[in-house]
């Protein structure tokens, strides 16, 4: 089990361009989560995925957001147009769902983030 | 509205003390609760997590919480503090099994020699 993984760690870009950030979950999680965390909160979330369907996309920010995991293996996430609010670190996490005593839980397990910084 | 709520924006706790942070939820059932850690510039490692049974559950690097259905709180303890515990640690809730994980503001712990 190595984790969750996510590339590049950081991101300078200039206003105006597009970026990519992928995450690869673990390996046996069919579950997918972007979060996106700005200075001083904790974070938001963004969009999931469950194998290659994504079940939950009303929180991306805005039609410049968007997400995929066309093989329900790796995810990425693209803002295109970025502007300087879009300045944060982008975290991705996995998980999968564990059946106890007829109960479902499921536990996230986070990557070390992307940091995208805007100019 | 569905909140998770961290009073304490800074604690600064003494190498060895105790410590304790609060995080308080709104909402009407029981939620998955959990609580992470993240050091600067990292991810978030997750310390425990409560989903049902008893009501005191321990986790990593000797941190223990206890949930309290009748304050909607899930404060997280530890009876002896390390200076590498100096981080800042979040409470995240799931709400009515919506995958999806709320989290509070965070709690950013400064540990003194």
């Amino acid at each position: 089990d190595t984790g969750v993984s996510q590339n590049p760690r950081h991101k300078i870009t200039k206003r105006g361009q597009n970026v990519t950030f992928r995450c690869d979950p673990i390996s046996e999680h069919n579950r997918l989560y972007w979060y996106r965390q700005t200075l001083g909160q904790g974070p938001e979330f963004l969009t999931y995925f469950q194998n290659e369907a994504q079940l939950e996309k009303s929180r991306l920010l805005s039609d410049r957001f968007s997400a995929e995991r066309p093989k329900g293996s790796f995810s990425t996430l693209e803002i295109q147009r970025t502007e300087q609010g879009d300045s944060a670190m982008y975290l991705c996490a996995s998980s999968s769902l564990l059946v106890v005593r007829a109960e479902v839980q499921e536990t996230q397990y986070f990557g070390p983030g992307t940091r995208l910084l805007v100019l | 509205a569905q909140s998770v709520t961290q009073p304490d924006i800074h604690i600064t706790v003494s190498e060895g003390a105790s410590l304790e942070l609060r995080c308080n939820y709104s909402y009407g059932a029981t939620p998955y609760l959990f609580w992470y850690v993240q050091s600067p510039g990292q991810g978030l490692q997750l310390l425990l997590k409560y989903f049902s049974g008893d009501t005191l559950v321990q986790g990593i690097k000797g941190f223990e919480a206890e949930f309290k259905r009748s304050q909607s709180s899930f404060n997280l303890r530890k009876p002896s503090v390390h200076w590498s515990d100096a981080a800042e640690y979040f409470c995240a809730v799931e709400m009515d099994s919506s995958y999806k994980l709320i989290f509070g503001s965070g709690t950013r712990l400064l540990v003194r020699p």
